[in-house]
């Protein structure tokens, strides 16, 4: 069981909007910045967030996401089928000294 | 950014050790980068096992890799390296190396090794 919570599934329509919660404590998201990774089947982990809300170059303003205490939201609005995949947060833990990831949400666009 | 490029699947007996490289270009000198390891099982998530940082040579394991997973760099070929001894069937998955920027963010992944242990 992984110490950062995500639901382990969402679905909605395409154009809709999904939001993931990571839920965490002090030791991790609390103190830490939080990441967001995308997993295409078939692809490698691609980073969509970083620094809790910052965007890499390439990934659409329909991917955002927060951070307040010791949780953190992912949103992606205007949703397409090509967005299924299995999202992850990831955050350090200071006290394990690891990276830790949630155990994944899997997103399926209906 | 960088490109990473890690060696071929392989197919293990229990018990023997293997191990995956993960070579780096671009990105600037290979000895600033820090790398680390992931690693994947079937219909798991993604787990942390450790990092190195050339430049020092310091290495970091998570606790239940401590024992039995080594993870060495050459700077000379851009390349890292993660060795799993003593390899069980439930250590099939497969293993990414990912560089690490700032904030403990995954910037960059390997395509992922396939390891299969089976007698």
């Amino acid at each position: 069981q992984s110490v950062l919570t995500q639901p382990p599934s969402v679905s909605a329509t395409p154009g809709q909007k999904v939001t993931i919660s990571c839920s965490g404590n002090s030791s991790n998201i609390g103190n830490n910045y939080v990441s967001w990774y995308q997993h295409l089947p078939g692809a490698v982990p691609k980073l969509l967030i970083y620094e809790n809300d910052k965007r890499p170059s390439g990934i659409p303003d329909r991917f955002s996401a927060s951070k307040s205490g010791t949780s953190a939201t992912l949103a992606i609005t205007g949703l397409q089928t090509g967005d299924e995949a299995d999202l992850y947060c990831g955050t350090w833990d200071s006290s394990l000294r690891v990276v830790l990831f949630g155990g994944g949400t899997k997103l399926t666009v209906l | 950014q960088v490109q990473l490029v890690q060696s071929g699947a392989e197919v293990k007996l229990p018990g023997s050790s293997v191990k995956v490289s993960c070579t780096a270009s671009g990105g600037g000198p290979f000895s600033g980068h820090t790398i680390a390891w992931v690693r994947q099982a079937p219909g798991q998530g993604l787990e942390w096992m450790g990092r190195i940082v050339p430049v020092v040579g310091v290495t970091d394991y998570a606790q239940k890799f401590q024992d039995r997973v080594t993870i060495t760099a050459d700077s000379s070929t851009r390349t890292a390296y993660m060795e799993v001894s003593g390899l069980r069937s439930e250590e099939t998955a497969v293993y990414y190396c990912a560089k690490v920027g700032p904030a403990y963010t995954l910037s960059d992944w390997g395509q992922g090794t396939t390891v299969i242990v089976s007698s």
